[in-house]
Parts: structure tokens; sequence; C-alpha cells
């Protein structure tokens, strides 16, 4: 079935350091990809998403790139920040509206 | 614009008792979706509901769980009689109705301890 796989945590790192939590994709169809964050105490916000190959989604400072020939969708950041502090989820979804998450990463940024 | 709102945000129970979660999703929004996580893991879709019918329970578990969604609108999830593995994080989520993808918008969530 439809499934993503992410990187396990947690995932400790210093302000300004450079983050990557990969992100690998398995789906009989053309999934769009998600990146979900959730901050503690919270619910999951949409952080970023792309929808076909090759597209990027960015926000916040933060970056993924659909890649078909790799099926990856992994997610970057050049400087973090101790507010980047949450959980992260990878996440598709094939039909529209049959999401399917990872496990989730935690990163903790220490300043 | 307020968000999805659930309740209660914890609840302790024994092992055989039943327990309600409800949610509001966001004013205008056709689909809502429940989603149990457990901890460590990511969210798992129990149902999903369009309007006030359902599209997809194929993993809510139906001998113990139910959930309706009267009206169209606000939705309660029920676990009835509960069990150890039933700890977990209930979320709702709510989206627009239209073409996908559709962006779900969550909830707080309900953290569920049955002891």
């Amino acid at each position: 079935g439809d499934s993503v796989t992410q990187m396990e945590g947690p995932v400790t790192l210093s302000e300004e350091a450079f983050l990557t939590i990969n992100c690998t994709y398995t789906a009989t169809g053309y999934p769009s990809l998600f990146w979900y964050v959730q901050y503690p105490g919270e619910g999951l916000q949409l952080l970023l998403k792309a929808t076909k190959a090759d597209d990027k989604g960015s926000n916040k400072g933060f970056e993924a790139t659909y890649r078909k020939e790799t099926t990856s969708f992994h997610l970057e950041k050049g400087s973090v920040q101790v507010s980047d502090s949450a959980v992260y989820f990878c996440a598709l979804s094939v039909r529209g509206n049959d999401m399917r998450f990872g496990a989730g990463t935690r990163l903790t940024v220490k300043p | 614009e307020a968000g999805v709102a659930q309740s209660p945000r914890y609840k302790i129970i024994e092992k055989r008792q039943s327990v309600a979660f409800w949610c509001n999703p966001i004013s205008g929004h056709a689909t809502l979706y429940w989603y149990q996580q457990i901890l460590g893991q990511g969210p798992k879709l129990l149902i999903q509901f369009q309007n006030n019918g359902v599209v997809d329970d194929s993993q809510l578990p139906k001998d113990r769980f139910s959930a309706e969604r009267l009206k169209g609108v606000d939705s309660t999830l029920k676990i009835q009689p509960a069990k150890l593995e039933d700890s977990a994080v209930y979320l709702c989520a709510s989206s627009l109705e239209g073409r996908g993808p559709y962006e779900q918008y969550f909830g707080p969530g309900t953290r569920l301890t049955v002891t």
C-alpha cells in the first residue's frame, strides 16, 4: 500500500546548523507530498507541499523537492532556530483525501 | 478564522469504560477526519466524513469504535469498551470540499490514557 518512511529521530542540532530529514515514499499512483509540523502542545500544521515531480515546496526557510526518480521528499533548512524544535511528519496523498503519515522525526535545536 | 476545536483535551479512564470525544471543524469545511496517533507513530486515519456521510471507515475497529457527524458539522467519536491499547492522541481534522490535494487542518487533539 501507499506509505512513507522517514528517518528516525530524535535529531538534536545546534542553532544555525543545517537540517536534513529524509523521507521516501511508496505509492501506486502519482501522490502529492507534504511535510507537517507539530509544535509542543499544538495540532499538526501543514509546513509545505509539492504536487508533482520536480516541484519544490518551501515555507519558513524550509524546502523539499519532489524527486520521482528517487521517490524522495527530503526536508531541508539551511539554518535552524530554537523555535524550529518540533516533530516533523512526512505524508503523501494519492486521491487527494487519503493522507498517509510517516512516524515523525523529533527535532530539538539547542542554543 | 477559528480553527478546529476538540474536547476534552485530556481524558483518563479505566479499561472497559466508555469515552466520547467531540470535534467542531472549521466553518464551511465539508470533510472531517478522525485520526489515532499512538505515541511514537504518525497519525492513522480512523474515519472520514463528507458532509454527514461516511467516505472511509476501513481502519475503524467497529466492534468498539463508533463515530457520527450529525447535520454535517460537529462530530463525535466514541469508544466502548476501551482497551489499554486505545491509549493515544485522537486528532480531528477538516478540509474544504473540492479538487485535491486537500490541505487538512488539525485540531489540538484529545490525549486518552486507558489504565
